[in-house]
């Protein structure tokens, strides 16, 4: 059974850049027909997708975050990690990476952690 | 303002049916499969339904879904104070070229 668990600070200060990495076990995060995907819910709002990225480096990011944001994937660690520029209090929210997988959505997903952006 | 609208709460009394929609457009659900989420508050979501219409490995046949054109609607029957959660359609905008979830739903279970 793949699992996915979100870790990085849970405070980040404004206008710095919030980083998060998530790590894949029980299964290789190589495969190609995988996106491997970071999403957000701000408290009392809904979710957020926040981009995608698979192993032969293809992204697509959500375009209201404007150029703030990037991803990357480490292979060899079975990980992939989120960086946002110049956060605000708006960026607060749950983050949670998740699998996705064309036709079949995103299969699996982390437990979610927090980051609190305040100075 | 999500571009995938969904009623913000539906509520019903166990044992029985609600429906919720999904609106969009021909860049959204109109060309691109929909897929529903189950999300109970403080825990990860869950895909109910992928590919427009396919029950995930565990989920009851209570829960079902279907597209037509630019919208979709999951069916809950025999309601279940257990299915007390936030749904969420999505999908792939082929304009934007990023996926949209929909604003979400809360069902209540009376």
């Amino acid at each position: 059974q793949v699992q996915l668990q979100e870790s990085g600070p849970g405070l980040a200060k404004p206008s710095q850049t919030l980083s998060l990495t998530c790590s894949v076990s029980g299964g290789s995060i190589s495969s190609v027909i995988y996106f491997w995907s970071w999403i957000r819910q701000p408290a009392g709002k809904g979710l957020e997708w926040i981009g995608r990225i698979n192993t032969s480096g293809s992204t697509n990011y959500n375009p209201s975050l404007k150029g703030r944001v990037s991803m990357s994937v480490d292979t060899s660690r079975n990980q992939f990690s989120l960086n946002l520029k110049t956060v605000t209090a708006a960026d607060t929210a749950v983050y949670y990476c998740a699998r996705y997988m064309e036709r079949r959505g995103f299969d699996f997903w982390g437990q979610g952690t927090l980051v609190t952006v305040s100075s | 303002q999500s571009a995938l609208t969904q009623p913000p709460s539906v509520s019903a009394a166990p044992g029985q049916k609600v429906t919720i929609s999904c609106s969009g457009s021909n860049s959204n659900i109109g060309n691109n499969y929909v897929s529903w989420y189950q999300h109970v508050p403080g825990k990860a979501p869950r895909v109910l339904i992928y590919d427009n219409n396919k029950r995930s490995s565990g989920v009851p046949d209570r829960f079902s879904a279907s597209r037509s054109r630019t919208s979709a609607t999951l069916d809950i029957t025999g309601l279940q104070t257990g299915d007390e959660a936030d749904y969420y359609c999505g999908t792939w905008d082929s304009s934007l070229r990023g996926w949209m979830f929909g604003g979400g739903t809360r069902l209540t279970v009376l």
